[in-house]
């Protein structure tokens, strides 16, 4: 059973647009949230990060936004850049009490 | 070091082989976390340490994967006969402390069973 799931795989967006991903959860003790972004051949790198608090975290081009109520939680890039190209992966933990759960991560494609 | 540094970036191994994989990472982070990525797949969590002891080894596939830490610097993760269901990217991260906060993860190890 997969406690977060990203359920768009790829998403395509051209420069300057805005890249919506898009992330749900199952596990209502989750209480932080995290996306990372992946460049092939390398590690993920935190990207941007939300307590379950807030519903709302800014970050330049980055905002991620939580609904706790749908557990959803989405990640906006804007303006997107060719260099986004990445995979981005959800993650969520639990205090603490568990190592972090990722989801399956959504290829995004920046064209120029 | 700068960052977590895992070796080899590459191995490829025989069906029936066993195989180390190598974590070091950054220095004075207590906490490490050994995840696998397969193909199309999320990072999948294998086993945690904080310090030298396991804390918490639930996501370890069968009782061929081992991972040891014993002096709570560099971790080693071993598998034994080792089955091409086992090719993957094995992740390793590193933290100050429990919990997400601080997670850095190194570039990895692809693991090919041939």
């Amino acid at each position: 059973d997969q406690q977060v799931k990203q359920n768009s795989p790829s998403l395509s967006v051209q420069e300057g647009r805005i890249s919506i991903l898009n992330c749900d959860y199952t596990n209502s003790m989750f209480d932080y949230f995290l996306w990372y972004k992946k460049y092939p051949a390398e590690g993920p790198t935190f990207l941007i990060s939300i307590s379950s608090i807030k519903d709302k975290n800014e970050d330049g081009r980055f905002t991620v936004f939580l609904n706790k109520s749908a557990k959803h939680l989405s990640l906006h890039i804007v303006p997107s850049q060719p260099g986004d190209s990445a995979v981005y992966f959800c993650a969520a933990d639990n205090s603490g009490n568990t190592p972090l759960v990722f989801g399956k991560g959504t290829r995004l494609s920046v064209i120029a | 070091g700068a960052g977590v540094s895992q070796t080899p970036s590459n191995k490829v191994t025989e069906k029936g082989k066993y195989v180390e994989l190598r974590c070091d990472p950054i220095s004075g982070h207590t906490a490490l976390y050994w995840y696998r990525q397969s193909l199309g797949q999320g990072p999948e969590f294998l086993i945690y340490f904080q310090g030298t002891g396991a804390a918490d080894d639930s996501g370890l596939p069968n009782d061929r994967f081992f991972a040891v830490r014993p002096e709570g610097s560099v971790s080693t993760l071993k598998i034994q006969r080792t089955e091409r269901g086992d090719s993957a990217v094995y992740l390793c991260a590193s933290s100050p402390g429990g919990g997400a906060v601080g997670y850095t993860f190194g570039s990895g190890t692809r693991l090919t069973v041939v």
